[in-house]
């Protein structure tokens, strides 16, 4: 089985600061690992993803994540922020096991950007 | 602009009324799904579709009915919904239902309220 845990429901930063939220995972097989963000009124857009090969994966927006298999840990960093950053963030986890179909979801950090 | 488009934007029913959303995607992709979010959590997955077979139903209650027409499309009827089912509905889609080292691609989604 595969769960997620997202630390800080909340995170605020301003602008040109580090962004860093934080994403942990269980899984009992080879985890695939994603980060997606949602604007206001929107669905899901996938930030990066994590399958296999190079653990440093970079992604869309100047986003980027280490896969940490030692530490269970699948961080998302920016090192500058923009107020365009703004919005909810979902890590999410799929296994390689028989629940293949379902992708598990952390419980979302909302990022604020201070001016 | 989202690859996964769903319709209408917005909707608002009473709970004796009988409607439809609808979901369509012209990638490719022969898994689609359909969740289920309320304000500030992560998707609740409800359906999925792979090749055009329901793959998982999540225990969903019988007043909504997915459909699978064929692979680009997929719909959600709705009927005799209760208020607690206003939320945002998403569609999503993905190359397989069982490989999961893909990624889940989102549509914007419908509101619903009901009445």
């Amino acid at each position: 089985a595969q769960s997620v845990t997202q630390l800080g429901s909340h995170v605020s930063v301003s602008e040109g600061a580090l962004v860093l939220l934080r994403c942990n995972y269980s899984s009992s097989v080879p985890p695939y690992l994603f980060w997606y963000v949602q604007y206001p009124n929107q669905g899901l857009q996938l930030l990066l993803k994590y399958t296999t090969g190079a653990t440093l994966v970079k992604g869309i927006n100047g986003f980027e994540a280490e896969f940490k298999k030692s530490e269970t840990s699948f961080h998302l960093t920016k090192p500058s922020a923009h107020m365009s950053d703004a919005a909810e963030y979902f890590c999410a986890v799929r296994g390689g096991d028989s629940s293949a179909s379902k992708i598990i979801f952390g419980s979302g950090t909302r990022l604020s950007i201070r001016p | 602009d989202t690859e996964v488009t769903q319709t209408p934007k917005h909707l608002v029913m009473g709970m004796t009324n009988k409607k439809s959303l609808k979901c369509e995607q012209h990638m490719g992709h022969r898994a689609m799904y359909w969740y289920k979010q309320k304000a500030k959590k992560p998707p609740e997955l409800m359906f999925v579709y792979s090749y055009e077979k329901l793959s998982i139903n999540e225990s969903v209650p019988s007043r909504f009915s997915p459909e699978c027409p064929n692979s680009s499309l997929l719909n959600l009827h709705l009927h005799a919904l209760q208020p607690e089912d206003s939320a945002l509905y998403l569609c999503a889609s993905s190359q397989s239902g069982t490989a999961s080292n893909q990624p889940q691609h989102f549509g914007d989604g419908t509101r619903l309220s009901i009445l």
